[in-house]
């Protein structure tokens, strides 16, 4: 089955400074990577997800890279802000088929004003 | 549109216990499901339903279950509680299955003491 490994497990990063967080994947049948936002307390959210059949998706400071062949995707925040601080989670998913999503273990992000 | 629902918001069992979750979807939504969520684990899927049908399931134990009724809300079931078991358990729904985007409740908040 399909297993997620995601780094790092915590991450500092500068306020208006760059966060990247990475995830790689077995399954090279999955085909969908949706990424997730959970602030202390509060549900997890989806932020951005990306499909195989697209290598990049950008939505205002969150981008999100996939590379099929390395079997990784990225997420990218840029110009960071307090209000940033939470765990993030990636997935992947089979899609179509009858598969789950699996998660990673998520990575605990700290904005340091 | 109300988002999704789960009761109760926390519990409290001892060991040996059995417990059921409710979780209803977001209007509309067909598909349900359930993840256990732990500092040490992260989120783990623990099965989904589609149309009052189990589609997939985790590893879990048979202690484990869940079942859907017909508008399409959703419950599961722990029986024999275990210290282990103490966790959030977050129900997730989305209009079809697997690559739909999916909505997180609130979560149960379960303590086995």
């Amino acid at each position: 089955g399909e297993n997620v490994e995601q780094h790092p497990s915590t991450l500092s990063v500068q306020e208006g400074d760059s966060a990247v967080i990475k995830c790689t994947y077995s399954d090279s049948a999955s085909n969908y990577f949706p990424w997730y936002k959970q602030e202390l307390g509060k549900r997890p959210q989806l932020i951005i997800d990306i499909r195989s059949n697209v290598g990049e998706k950008k939505d205002q400071r969150i981008a999100v890279t996939l590379n099929k062949t390395a079997k990784h995707f990225s997420l990218h925040i840029t110009e960071t802000q307090p209000e940033d601080s939470a765990v993030y989670f990636c997935a992947a998913s089979e899609g179509d088929r009858d598969d789950k999503i699996i998660f990673g273990k998520g990575t605990r992000l700290h904005i340091l004003p | 549109k109300a988002g999704v629902t789960q009761t109760p918001r926390y519990l409290i069992k001892t060991r040996g216990q059995q417990v059921t979750l409710s979780c209803s979807p977001i209007s509309g939504h067909r598909s349900v499901s359930w993840y256990q969520q732990t500092p040490g684990q992260g989120l783990q899927f623990l099965f989904e339903y589609f149309s009052e049908t189990q589609r997939n399931k985790g590893n879990f134990p048979g202690r484990f279950s869940g079942r859907q009724f017909s508008n399409s809300r959703s419950e599961m079931n722990v029986s024999t509680l275990e210290l282990g078991d103490s966790a959030l358990y977050l129900c997730a729904s989305s209009p079809h299955p697997s690559t739909d985007t999916q909505y997180f409740g609130p979560g149960t908040r379960l303590t086995v003491l």
